[in-house]
């Protein structure tokens, strides 16, 4: 079974700096998809970013990109230049190309510090 | 364009009663699936929609069910409502399983006395 792991319950940063929100997931097939969604605390759940597993370039939206390193099975979230609007829960989620549920993280809380 | 919406926003109910909620998906999906977000569980996959049909369901008891209708909304349903199906219940829509992105709707939360 597949699995998400992100080890970070809690991040802070300052503005305008920037952070980075790591995960790691397990798995045996070689298609699938990973995502980082936000949840403000309006709870609805968006989509920050999206990466193809086939795909070796790093998915990059605006100020969020990441860091996709496949052999490690790991997908960590960079936000640069980090804004008052970007605090939330951020979870990571896994998705194989023949599935439809989505996996997801513990989730990770950022803070962002005036 | 709007995006998928749930409703209701809150839902009170008492144990051992039926809970339905609603969701309509974005213009142009056609699958809908379910998401419970509980205190400590964090986000489990309950049920998947596609063209009317259930193709696959959760780790969940059989009284969580529902239905897809010909205009693609769907409903659950919760019967003989439990304590602990206290939690926020979220709605995603796709245009079809396998590659396409899932956009979430608001959630309804749901809180069993």
């Amino acid at each position: 079974a597949q699995t998400v792991t992100q080890s970070q319950p809690e991040m802070s940063v300052q503005e305008a700096e920037t952070v980075t929100l790591s995960c790691t997931y397990d798995t045996s097939e070689s298609d699938y998809y990973l995502f980082w969604y936000k949840q403000p605390p309006s709870r609805q759940m968006i989509l920050v970013i999206r990466q193809e597993a086939y795909k070796q370039q790093n998915a990059t939206e605006n100020r969020f990109s990441v860091n996709f390193q496949k052999a490690a099975k790991s997908f960590s979230l960079k936000i640069s230049d980090s804004q008052l609007g970007d605090a939330a829960m951020y979870f990571c989620a896994y998705r194989t190309s023949s599935g439809s549920r989505l996996t997801f993280g513990e989730g990770t809380q950022l803070t962002v510090n005036p | 364009e709007a995006g998928v919406t749930q409703s209701p926003t809150h839902l009170i109910k008492t144990r051992g009663q039926q809970a339905t909620l609603r969701c309509s998906p974005i213009s142009g999906h056609t699958s809908v699936y379910w998401y419970q977000q509980a205190l400590g569980l964090g986000l489990q996959f309950l049920l998947w929609y596609d063209e009317g049909e259930e193709r696959n369901r959760g780790n969940f008891p059989p009284r969580f069910s529902g239905r897809q209708f010909p205009n693609y909304s769907s409903e659950l349903n919760v019967n003989a409502l439990e304590l602990e199906d206290s939690a926020l219940y979220l709605c995603a829509s796709s245009f079809d399983t396998g590659k396409e992105t899932q956009y979430f709707g608001p959630g309804t939360r749901l809180l069993v006395l």
